[in-house]
């Protein structure tokens, strides 16, 4: 079955510097991929999303890469700020439902 | 901006009795996903409703959940003879699309069982 990993539990960054997380993917079928963000107590909260035939999507302060020779999603935050600390999950999309990675919380040091 | 709203977010049942989580999906969405957290553990995929039924659901959505919309606003959960595992987070989401198209969560119900 499906199977999405992140690779760092936890990423610790100083204010201002930029953030990159990373996540890998098994199921090659998938052609959606989300990355949400989750703060204590709240449910996950949509950062950005990338369909299987973009490689680069950017928003506001944040870029998403897609890799998908190697099945590798990574999520890039510019110039990271305190209120960027969370747990940032990437998902991906297969059939209806969405297969959630496990996590990777980001800590923000003033 | 809109939201999905779910209520209550803390909810204490004892063991063997049911329990109906709610939720209210974004207005204009017409696909919507119940999930679940359990503490510690990633976020799992339960069913997804569209049209007045079930479009798919997962292992975990056993005879024992049921969803249901009853009108043009709320989006159900039941859970029938709950159990000590069946507590977690539990998510509500909609989307305007079944595809490519972001899913929006609300901020969960914790369900306790004791």
């Amino acid at each position: 079955g499906e199977s999405v990993g992140l690779h760092l539990p936890t990423l610790s960054v100083q204010e201002g510097d930029n953030s990159i997380i990373n996540c890998a993917y098994s199921n090659s079928a998938s052609d959606y991929f989300i990355w949400y963000k989750q703060e204590s107590g709240k449910g996950p909260q949509f950062i950005i999303d990338i369909r299987s035939n973009m490689d680069k999507r950017q928003g506001q302060r944040v870029t998403v890469l897609l890799n998908k020779t190697v099945k590798h999603l990574s999520l890039q935050i510019a110039a990271t700020q305190p209120g960027d600390s969370a747990v940032y999950f990437c998902a991906l999309e297969a059939g209806n439902m969405l297969t959630f990675g496990g996590g990777t919380r980001l800590m923000v040091k003033p | 901006e809109p939201e999905v709203t779910q209520t209550p977010s803390h909810q204490v049942t004892q063991m063997g009795q049911e329990v109906i989580l709610r939720c209210v999906p974004i207005s204009n969405h017409l696909y919507f996903y119940w999930y679940r957290q359990i503490l510690g553990q990633k976020v799992e995929f339960l069913v997804s409703f569209y049209n007045n039924e079930i479009s798919e659901k997962s292992e975990i959505f056993d005879d024992q959940f049921s969803v249901e919309r009853p009108d043009g606003s709320n989006f159900t959960l039941k859970i029938r003879s709950t159990k000590l595992e069946d507590s977690a987070m539990y998510f509500c989401a909609s989307s305007d699309g079944g595809s490519w198209q972001p899913q929006h969560f609300g901020d969960g119900t914790r369900l306790s069982i004791l």
